[in-house]
């Protein structure tokens, strides 16, 4: 168990549907990150936030959108959705701002299904 | 620009047989380097990590991996695998400059079979 939680474990919707994922970081962490997992792409990096601050964005599409509280959790936000969103969404935490060797522990994912 | 290139999508072995999993990166400054594993249905765990400390890095479960800059590479062996070594492996790197964040950008995954 790396400490990081995301929620739900699946998700199944419809295309044109709004979606939220939530992730909680390790205790400690300040630093949220999200990335897809899908066959055709591989694991890309969507975006970085570090204590409440956008830090780092990634090939992330207009019609997503992410944000980090003042409590560190983050949500994920995907709306008009497509077929092609269909993906395994990681959350993973890290203790700074990603710049030199500090390790990013990855959440279990959420499944995200688009019929 | 950075990326990462992992030769072989599929490798097989026999238990007790040496794995080797090979990872080439193309980065134009020195980079931090990673390998993850991800078991069936869960997230990615880390490995090991260089960090220009050393370039044999031990990791967990056995696992290591030598840091080569003449040959941009980092491959990732075991002496002997065990039939719980069977996983998807990525090999990622990061550039880690200061104050421009943490993009992890992976290599394509190998995924490991170990045969009985």
């Amino acid at each position: 168990d790396s400490g990081v939680t995301q929620t739900p474990k699946h998700l199944i919707t419809a295309t044109g549907q709004r979606v939220t994922l939530r992730c909680s970081p390790r205790s400690g962490d300040l630093s949220v990150y999200w990335y897809q997992q899908s066959l055709d792409q591989g694991l890309q990096f969507l975006i970085q936030y570090y204590n409440g601050e956008e830090r780092a964005k990634g090939n992330i599409l207009e019609r997503f959108s992410a944000q980090q509280f003042p409590d560190l959790h983050s949500e994920l936000n995907l709306s008009s959705l497509e077929l092609g969103d269909s993906a395994l969404y990681f959350c993973a935490s890290s203790v700074g701002d990603g710049s030199g060797s500090n390790e990013q522990f990855f959440g279990p994912g959420t499944r995200l299904t688009v019929l | 620009a950075q990326s990462v290139t992992q030769l072989g999508s599929h490798v097989s072995v026999s238990e007790g047989a040496l794995v080797l999993l090979r990872c080439n990166y193309s980065s134009s400054v020195p980079p931090y380097l990673f390998w993850y594993v991800q078991y069936p249905n869960q997230g990615l765990q880390l490995l090991l990590k260089y960090t220009s400390a050393a370039t044999l890095v031990k990791g967990i479960n056995g696992f290591e991996a030598e840091f080569k800059k003449s040959e941009t590479s980092f491959h990732l062996t075991k002496p002997s695998a065990h039939m719980s070594d069977a996983a998807e492996y990525f090999c990622a790197v990061i550039r880690g400059f200061y104050n421009q964040g943490g993009k992890l950008i992976f290599g394509q995954g190998t995924e490991l079979s170990v045969k009985p």
